[in-house]
């Protein structure tokens, strides 16, 4: 299997502008999360989706982010308008049947890196 | 709050044992867990505990579990220049399929 693939790597683009950052999950797996990564705040949570389904958005900062999860093997995150507050990398994963508190695993992807100028 | 802690650097020699900690607040977590993050990439599972677990081992690494305190850590025995990495603390939070990480230890190991 591929893995967790996610696109665009790395992403600069100016304040104000529209990001889309994209995730194809293992196949199979049916619980897909959105991370935010940085120095000061670590690993935060956004929101996950179960069986396509939006299960908690609890940590999705503002109403400028949105994720759908259209299909099972694909979800976007959307950031409109950016801010440079939202620079960041912005971390994809999956899980199986049970999600992580059975199975204690995610699959994360490589990570996109957004820098908002 | 769910909220886990962990410091932020660790720098250890070549050989000696590492010692990353955290502390976590869920008390009923089923699952602890410890994983790696290899610069530019993403995280990857090294280990977890079951919560009725006190330690568990595996190769050169031993998880010890207080759940009294809280408190979470992995020892590294033998500490290798491949270890150099982010170490990312996590709980399993009860009654949902979130799991919340820890803001990561860095840990550097010089020759």
């Amino acid at each position: 299997d591929a893995g967790v693939i996610q696109s665009p790597r790395h992403e600069v683009t100016e304040m104000g502008q529209e990001v889309t950052l994209r995730c194809k999950p293992i196949s199979g797996h049916d619980y897909l999360f959105w991370y935010r990564q940085t120095m000061m705040r670590g690993l935060e949570l956004l929101i996950y989706f179960n069986n396509n389904v939006p299960i908690d958005d609890s940590g999705m900062p503002e109403d400028r982010f949105s994720a759908k999860m259209p299909n099972a093997s694909f979800s976007t995150l959307k950031i409109q308008p950016s801010e440079p507050r939202d620079s960041a990398v912005y971390f994809c994963a999956s899980s199986f049947y049970g999600g992580p508190v059975n199975t204690g695993e995610l699959f994360f992807g490589e990570g996109s890196r957004l820098t908002v100028l | 709050g769910e909220d886990v802690e962990q410091s932020l650097f660790l720098s250890v020699r070549e050989g000696d044992s590492s010692v990353i900690n955290c502390t976590y607040t869920d008390s009923s977590s089923t699952y602890l867990y410890w994983y790696k993050q290899e610069p530019g990439a993403g995280l990857q599972l090294l280990t977890y505990i079951f919560s009725n677990m006190d330690m568990k081992q595996d190769q050169r690494l031993t998880v010890l579990l207080n759940k009294k305190d809280k408190h979470l850590s992995l020892r590294i025995a033998d500490t290798q220049t491949g270890d150099s990495a982010i170490y990312f603390c996590a709980e399993s939070i009860s009654n949902t399929d979130k799991l919340i990480f820890g803001t990561g230890t860095r840990l550097q190991v010089f020759p």
